[in-house]
């Protein structure tokens, strides 16, 4: 079964507001790592988070960590049309294999 | 991201045929990895390699089959394609990194087994 589960599955949001996106997770982890696609392409990395640290920030980008409560979520501030894309939390695990599981991903739609 | 390349960007088989999939990196990686993303179900992690002798089996194998020919070359085949290895095949790299794992992924093949 997946690791990350992203909430919600999809999202339609006006430019200039902003889109929040959750990721809950079922065990520990060593990192948490955000990563967009836009259609039919490959994954691009965003933003990676580890489990020592609460929240990170990247241009519009704000991620937070709750190791409590086994949850992350990516915040995209002032968004644009062309942040359209579907995003997924990856939870990494430390070890000889630094694996990563994806979830299945939230597919954001920014209308102009 | 060009400096992982994936080949055929997109192909249609017919049920029984062998396939090879073919990915180059330029990123002087040791890590690489095919995933398959079918849709609602994210990725889904095939095969991947630590170095060119090193080579081990991700969650949904079965099917699959793989050669690292070089650093730089990850090579993907689906010895006796079925339908249901219709999918979207990516590679992915990644640099040793004890810490965390942070992976760069080709543009993906679009694959149809009819």
């Amino acid at each position: 079964s997946q690791q990350g589960e992203e909430d919600p599955q999809a999202l339609s949001i006006q430019e200039g507001e902003n889109a929040t996106m959750n990721c809950s997770y079922k065990t520990s982890i060593n990192n948490l790592q955000w990563y967009r696609q836009n259609s039919g392409r490959g994954l691009v990395h965003l933003i990676l988070i580890r489990s020592n640290e609460r929240e990170k920030h990247s241009g519009r980008l704000r991620v937070t960590l709750d190791t409590s409560k086994k949850s992350s979520s990516l915040l995209i501030t002032a968004s644009r049309a062309a942040d359209t894309a579907s995003y997924f939390c990856a939870t990494g695990f430390s070890g000889g294999y630094n694996k990563l599981i994806f979830g299945a991903g939230t597919r954001l739609a920014v209308h102009p | 991201d060009a400096d992982v390349t994936q080949t055929p960007r997109n192909r249609i088989t017919k049920t029984g045929k062998r396939i090879m999939l073919e990915c180059s990196q330029t990123k002087g990686h040791d890590r690489m990895y095919w995933y398959r993303q079918d849709p609602g179900l994210g990725l889904r992690l095939i095969y991947y390699s630590f170095d060119v002798k090193d080579i081990n089996k991700g969650e949904i194998s079965d099917g699959y089959s793989v050669s690292r020919q070089a650093q730089a070359k990850f090579s993907l085949s689906l010895e006796s394609a079925i339908p249901n290895q219709t999918a979207l095949y990516f590679c992915a790299t990644s640099d040793w990194d004890r810490a965390a794992d942070t992976q760069y992924f080709g543009p993906g093949t679009r694959l149809t087994v009819l």
